[in-house]
């Protein structure tokens, strides 16, 4: 079945300092993929998403492109700020085969000290 | 415009109770997902409901259980609960399954002791 694989954390930067987290997934059709964030205490936010080869998706600094030939979506940030600390979650969902059923990686959790 | 909505925000039950969670969907949405989030885990598919019916399931088993009413709202019963249970359950709305984007509520902290 379709499965992400994302870098395990805890991941721990300083301030202004570059971020990447890598994912990848398999999947038997052509999945959308998503990067959602978890604040501490809180439910799920989309951060950001591409629903086709090539695409990149990008939002709040943050962006990740869609490898096809890599099966991989990685996360990447210029400069975190503390307030990006956060559980990160990719994931994917293929409309072809369920709709809107997403299926989540384990999440990285990543802390950003001043 | 109201978000997803989710009731109640913690419940503590005991082994063997049932419990029911709520979900109002975003507005204008008419699909409803659930999802069980286990502490330090990624949000596992439980099923989802459209025309209030299960339209899919996840690898749940029967004391999973749900409703959807027709105003799009949702309610997760789960019975004769195992101390397994407790996760925080999360509840996802979106437009006729398709829309390749959820909404997801601030989700319910379940705690079976």
């Amino acid at each position: 079945g379709d499965s992400v694989t994302q870098m395990e954390g805890p991941v721990t930067l300083s301030e202004e300092a570059f971020l990447t987290i890598n994912c990848t997934y398999t999947a038997t059709g052509y999945p959308s993929l998503f990067w959602y964030v978890q604040y501490p205490g809180e439910g799920l936010q989309l951060l950001l998403k591409a629903t086709k080869a090539d695409d990149k998706g990008s939002n709040k600094g943050f962006e990740a492109t869609y490898r096809k030939e890599t099966t991989s979506f990685h996360l990447e940030k210029g400069s975190v700020q503390v307030s990006d600390s956060a559980v990160y979650f990719c994931a994917l969902s293929d409309l072809e085969t369920s709709y809107d059923k997403v299926i989540f990686g384990p999440g990285t959790s990543l802390s950003v000290i001043p | 415009d109201a978000g997803v909505t989710q009731s109640p925000t913690h419940l503590i039950k005991t082994r063997g109770q049932q419990v029911t969670l709520r979900c109002s969907p975003k507005s204008g949405h008419d699909t409803v997902s659930w999802y069980q989030q286990a502490l330090g885990q990624g949000p596992q598919f439980i099923f989802q409901y459209y025309e209030e019916e299960e339209r899919q399931r996840g690898n749940f088993p029967d004391r999973f259980s749900g409703h959807q009413f027709p105003n799009y709202s949702s309610e997760l019963n789960v019975n004769a609960l195992l101390l397994g249970d407790s996760a925080l359950y999360l509840c996802a709305s979106s437009f006729g399954g398709l829309s390749y984007e959820q909404y997801f509520g601030p989700g319910t902290r379940l705690t079976v002791t």
